[in-house]
């Protein structure tokens, strides 16, 4: 079973600039999850997806930070503009189901550093 | 709000004892735990899942236990090898129905030849 295809695996930028994370989830997983985790830190949940449609996206710096799921399938994160504080590995991870114990399946992640 | 404290950033054993790692909560109790494992560079590999109502899990060399009294959860590597050598993670799931996993800052393991 292919795992969770993430890319870039590594990006540098200018803060101001903008950036895009791609994640192409394991087959037949509804659930998708895009983390944030800062160096020394756990992850944190950024969004998540049920399907196309959000669930929750309640940590997601909305004023910078935009994500999408078309078709139920691969998803996008976009931040514009980027922060220094923004520097971190973006995560993304699916599961089959959105509810009861999940179990997720992460990519190896997007380094991203903002000068 | 909830926190979720793991017991050191890092933790140095010897070849062949038992790693035991600490995940300690505040408030209220999860639905589910689960650990994590994260070798550098890599994301979190799913090890174990404990859910509110099981004391202890166990799988291989790997034991969990889940103790909502103390509002811990302790994570133990028994004849522990270089190759466990990792940043070991707990998660919570705080209702039963939802999924969302907050994560632990996790504890660097190394163990030593």
């Amino acid at each position: 079973e292919a795992g969770v295809a993430q890319s870039p695996r590594y990006k540098i930028i200018e803060k101001r600039q903008s950036v895009a994370f791609w994640c192409n989830p394991i087959s037949g997983h509804a659930t998708l999850y895009w983390y944030q985790q800062i160096l020394g830190q756990g992850p944190k949940l950024l969004i998540q997806f049920q399907n196309n449609g959000v669930v929750d996206d309640s940590q997601l710096p909305k004023d910078r930070f935009s994500a999408e799921r078309l078709k139920g399938v691969d998803s996008t994160l976009k931040i514009q503009p980027a922060k220094l504080e923004d520097s971190a590995v973006y995560l993304c991870a699916s599961s089959l189901a959105g509810t009861g114990a999940n179990v997720l399946t992460f990519g190896a992640g997007s380094r991203l550093t903002v000068l | 709000s909830q926190k979720i404290e793991q017991n050191s950033e890092a933790l140095n054993i010897q070849e062949g004892k038992t790693a035991t790692l600490t995940c300690n909560y505040t408030n209220y109790s999860p639905a589910y735990l689960q650990w994590y494992r994260q070798d550098p560079g890599r994301g979190p590999v799913f090890l174990l899942l404990i859910r509110e109502n099981e004391k202890e899990k166990r799988k291989e060399r790997l034991k969990v236990t889940f103790d909502t009294t103390l509002k811990q959860s302790l994570f133990h590597i028994t004849a522990s090898q270089p190759a466990d050598s990792a940043t070991y993670l707990c998660a919570l799931t705080y209702q039963t129905g939802a999924n969302n996993l907050f994560f632990g800052t996790g504890t660097r393991l190394t163990v030593i030849p």
